[in-house]
């Protein structure tokens, strides 16, 4: 059974930095790509970054690019987004979540409970 | 890119119908579905590719199916049970980039 399970959220003062972390089991965990998905609190689904199941290819939103940086660890199984600079509108629940590799991008079969990143002084 | 209506409402036992409008440009990707229950995760439903065509995620019942005609696709939700009270997305891709429409929250009577 896959599981996903993020970790590292927590309140930061604006400006400062938050290193989130993605515990991934129960699938062959190099063989896929992985991607941050975050939730402002009562709104939607936001797409946040990827990485390629090789780590070579890295996407990010426009919102959390030059601020945020994914990458992944295929021994520990897991996939990091450090995140700098943080901002208010940066305050929701960060889910991790599989990504399929289809034809232009990803789609996410798999998702985990979410960690909670607020950021307020 | 991706546009739905905010709200969708059934009686319970009965079949409701959500749509997902690809904007021009974009009319024949695929698309996926998630669900999010109150409170949870999301959860991913199924593939929907623009020949009508799907496939359902791991355990999903074929309650659950997807079609689709032109730029929309769509998610039909049969014989609505109180758990099925969720958001639901759907989610595209280009480039690399993942993109979600606005979600639509669908209401059991």
């Amino acid at each position: 059974e896959v599981n996903l399970v993020e970790s590292g959220g927590g309140l930061v003062n604006p400006g400062g930095s938050l290193r989130l972390s993605c515990a991934a089991s129960g699938f062959m965990f190099s063989a896929y790509a992985m991607t941050w998905v975050r939730q402002a609190p009562g709104k939607g689904l936001e797409y946040v970054s990827s990485i390629s199941s090789s780590g070579k290819y890295l996407y990010y939103a426009d919102s959390v690019k030059g601020r945020f940086t994914i990458s992944k660890d295929d021994a520990k199984k897991s996939v990091f987004l450090q995140m700098n600079s943080l901002r208010a509108d940066d305050t929701a629940v960060y889910y991790c979540a599989r990504s399929n590799s289809t034809v232009g991008g990803y789609y996410f079969d798999s998702w985990g409970r979410g960690t909670l990143v607020a950021v307020s002084s | 890119v991706l546009t739905q209506s905010p709200s969708a409402s059934a009686s319970l036992g009965a079949s409701v119908k959500l749509t997902c409008t690809l904007s021009s440009g974009h009319s024949t990707n695929a698309i996926a579905w998630h669900q999010q229950q109150p409170g949870k995760g999301p959860r991913h439903l199924m593939k929907v590719y623009s020949d009508g065509s799907h496939n359902r995620g791991d355990g999903i019942p074929d309650r659950f199916s997807g079609s689709s005609s032109g730029a929309e696709r769509y998610l039909t939700i049969s014989s609505l049970q109180s758990e099925d009270e969720a958001d639901y997305y759907c989610q595209t891709w280009g480039t690399g980039i993942g993109v979600f429409g606005g979600g639509t929250r669908v209401t059991v009577l």
